[in-house]
């Protein structure tokens, strides 16, 4: 069964570091791009970041651009999100995803829909 | 960016009925489109992707259809577990955009 699970969310002070970790299994992990979406409390889906399947090709929401950076260890069927410079607008809920679908994929992009999704990691930034 | 516009916001249907759920895009994502189904305190779920294929295991009452800036999920005859959040979603250019999402309801 393919499966992601995500872990290191927790409440963290403005201005603080956190980094989380999505570990993968049930499919070959380095074949497939990988993203990050996350969820504020009471509200719809945002698009966070992205990583190809070699780790090469990165992709970053404006909103986090310069404060988070994603990355991968295909050895360990693991992808991060490091997460700096928290503001209280990051908090919610972090769900990674695999990103699927290269052959259908626009150009300039490793893939297209994002499934299965992991159960999400809860981020807390208080105001 | 792509902004990604559902509407109606919330879609009160009853059981048996048919539910028309659209989502624009304010510049064509060709096919580039996919459709999200929520249940309060899970996970998104894929339902349909490259605007119209389903994703595995998805009841055959659940459709897309459209390309360029319009497109439509249908829901043929709605059952109980049908009622849920749907989001569409564009991967045809970075920054990829969901919709604010439409909430349906039962009747």
């Amino acid at each position: 069964e393919e499966q992601l699970l995500e872990s290191g969310g927790a409440l963290v002070q403005p201005g603080g570091s956190l980094r989380l970790s999505c570990a993968a299994s049930g499919f070959t992990f380095s074949n497939y791009a990988m993203t990050w979406v996350r969820q504020a409390p009471g509200k719809g889906l945002e698009w966070v970041s992205g990583i190809s399947g070699d780790g090469d090709n990165l992709y970053y929401a404006d909103s986090v651009k310069g404060r988070f950076t994603i990355s991968r260890d295909n050895s360990k069927n693991t992808m991060f999100l490091q997460m700096n410079s928290l503001r209280a607008e990051d908090t919610a809920v972090y769900y990674c995803a695999r990103w699927k679908g290269g052959s259908t994929a626009a150009a300039g992009l490793p893939a297209d829909w994002f499934d299965p999704w992991g159960q999400g990691t809860l981020v807390t930034v208080p105001s | 960016e792509t902004v990604m516009t559902q509407s109606p916001a919330t879609l009160s249907v009853s059981p048996g009925e048919r539910a028309t759920l659209s989502c624009r895009a304010s510049q064509s994502v060709s096919s580039n489109l996919a459709w999200y189904q929520q249940k309060p305190g899970q996970v998104p779920r894929l339902l349909i992707y490259g605007a119209s294929t389903r994703a595995t295991d998805i009841p055959a009452r659940f459709s897309g259809s459209g390309s360029g800036t319009e497109f439509t999920l249908t829901i043929s005859s709605l059952k109980p577990e049908d009622f849920a959040a749907y989001y569409c979603q564009q991967s045809y250019s970075i920054p990829i955009t969901f919709g604010q999402g439409t909430r349906l309801e039962i009747k």
